[in-house]
């Protein structure tokens, strides 16, 4: 079956680094997203991936394995603001997506 | 920007109710989706169409149905609401090229049925 595993929640210290990981089991592959959803808002797109490697975007990045079915997302320099919940997502070969249930993100001053 | 609306944030529905979740994006998107949330689970996908006129089932159809006569607007329907249905439902859309666009979600619906 199609799979996605990914932390239920993380506290970190602002200022601090986080690592999000997320790994994956589908049927085919056409790329990983991350999202970022503040509480009562809507998901946001932050990254994709489709080729292994790092991908950097300021304070964020993702990186992929695709031969691990791993991902993770890389969030620098924590800001109170980057307290939200990261969705991990897979494209399977149907171009379907397939959710992670999320990780709660918790910043502590 | 593209925009995606869904027209209430709360709902509160009594059970056996017809309720109506409408949404609105601007972007002149083929794709639209509607998803519910819950906590612990994964974004669940109920419908989705790729055009006007047109609709597939995602992975929990049951209870549920849609409508999209225009390009812009994908309804969500309950035909008759039950407890179970509570939830958040969020609507998205994207292009449908490139196949791997990232979807643009409104703020969502917190759907409450007692």
């Amino acid at each position: 079956g199609q799979n996605i595993d990914q932390p239920t929640e993380m506290t970190a210290t602002e200022g601090a680094i986080v690592q999000i990981n997320c790994t994956y089991q589908t049927s085919g592959f056409n790329g990983l997203f991350w999202y970022q959803q503040h509480a009562g808002e809507a998901p946001t797109f932050l990254s994709y991936n489709v080729l292994d490697g790092l991908e950097e975007k300021g304070r964020f990045s993702s990186f992929l394995s695709r031969s691990k079915g791993y991902s993770y997302l890389l969030l620098k320099e924590l800001q109170m603001k980057d307290s939200a919940s990261y969705l991990c997502a897979c494209m399977d070969s149907n171009y379907q997506l397939i959710w992670g249930a999320g990780t709660k993100l918790i910043i502590k001053p | 920007d593209v925009k995606v609306t869904q027209s209430s944030r709360y709902l509160v529905k009594r059970t056996g109710e017809k309720v109506f979740l409408e949404c609105v994006q601007d972007m002149d998107h083929e794709n639209m989706f509607w998803y519910r949330q819950d906590p612990g689970l994964g974004l669940r996908l109920i419908y989705f169409s790729y055009d006007v006129k047109m609709k597939e089932k995602g992975d929990i159809p049951e209870g549920y149905s849609v409508s999209r006569e225009k390009k812009e607007r994908f309804s969500l329907i309950l035909e008759s609401a039950s407890t179970n249905q509570t939830s958040m439902y969020l609507c998205a859309s994207s292009p449908i090229v490139p196949e791997n666009s990232p979807l643009h979600f409104g703020n969502g619906t917190r759907l409450t049925v007692t």
